[in-house]
């Protein structure tokens, strides 16, 4: 596609619910990230794929978090037995390359409200 | 790891000004890129500008420029003539230029807001 599209924009879930959040990155970008901004906050690094793979998971804050990627383009982040502190915006990017100074083109997030 | 500072939680200039937004970060690697986002209230974040540390020269974008200083990590944004336009959260952010690709490290972010 023309830019990255994420959905849905807005999610609103119970305490203890499970969430799914996808990620449509530019066509032909190898490189897909996941980020989550809190209110008043800078974005932080969640995860981030190499084609299929995960390769850096570092950022997944506990176990309930987990994404997947499984063609290579397409990604979704899964969040399991939702809390009140994972409400934020949770950004996708994607670049053309996993190394270089490609800035990262980035979606319009989707915003998490765990009540 | 790698640690970037806005110590500008809000900023405002009035139209057709000039305002700088600083940004400070904390690395022992010598080879980088440091990048100026800009999050309007759609939420999406659009790169500005973006900075190479390995060029001595400050880059320009219209009417973004930066001023690079890499002994002091510094590395602030100079927006001129601004626009109503220009009003928007600024992030600045970094990565490492090394083998194994570390993602984006962002700052907390400055609100700008411009005045008519």
């Amino acid at each position: 596609g023309a830019g990255v599209s994420q959905t849905p924009s807005n999610k609103v879930t119970e305490k203890g619910k499970y969430v799914e959040l996808r990620c449509d990155p530019i066509s032909g970008h190898t490189a897909l990230y996941w980020y989550r901004q809190s209110l008043g906050q800078g974005p932080e690094f969640l995860i981030y794929f190499q084609g299929t793979g995960a390769a850096d998971d570092s950022g997944l804050p506990n176990d309930r978090f987990f994404a997947v990627r499984p063609e290579g383009s397409v990604s979704t982040l899964k969040i399991q037995r939702t809390e009140r502190g994972d409400s934020a915006v949770y950004l996708c990017a994607s670049s053309l390359r996993a190394a270089g100074w490609d800035g990262y083109t980035f979606g319009s997030g989707t915003r998490l409200t765990v009540v | 790891a790698q640690t970037v500072t806005q110590s500008q939680p809000e900023m405002s200039v009035q139209e057709a000004e000039t305002v700088t937004l600083s940004c400070t970060y904390d690395t022992s690697e010598s080879d980088y890129y440091l990048f100026w986002y800009k999050q309007p209230p759609s939420r999406q974040m659009i790169l500005v500008i973006r900075q190479e540390a390995y060029k001595q020269q400050n880059a320009t974008e219209n009417r973004f420029s930066v001023n690079f200083q890499k002994a002091a990590k510094s590395f602030s944004l100079k927006i001129s003539d601004s626009q109503l336009g220009d009003a928007a959260m600024y992030f600045c952010a970094y990565r490492s230029a090394y083998p194994g690709n570390t993602p984006l490290v962002f700052g907390k972010g400055t609100r700008l807001s411009v005045i008519a």
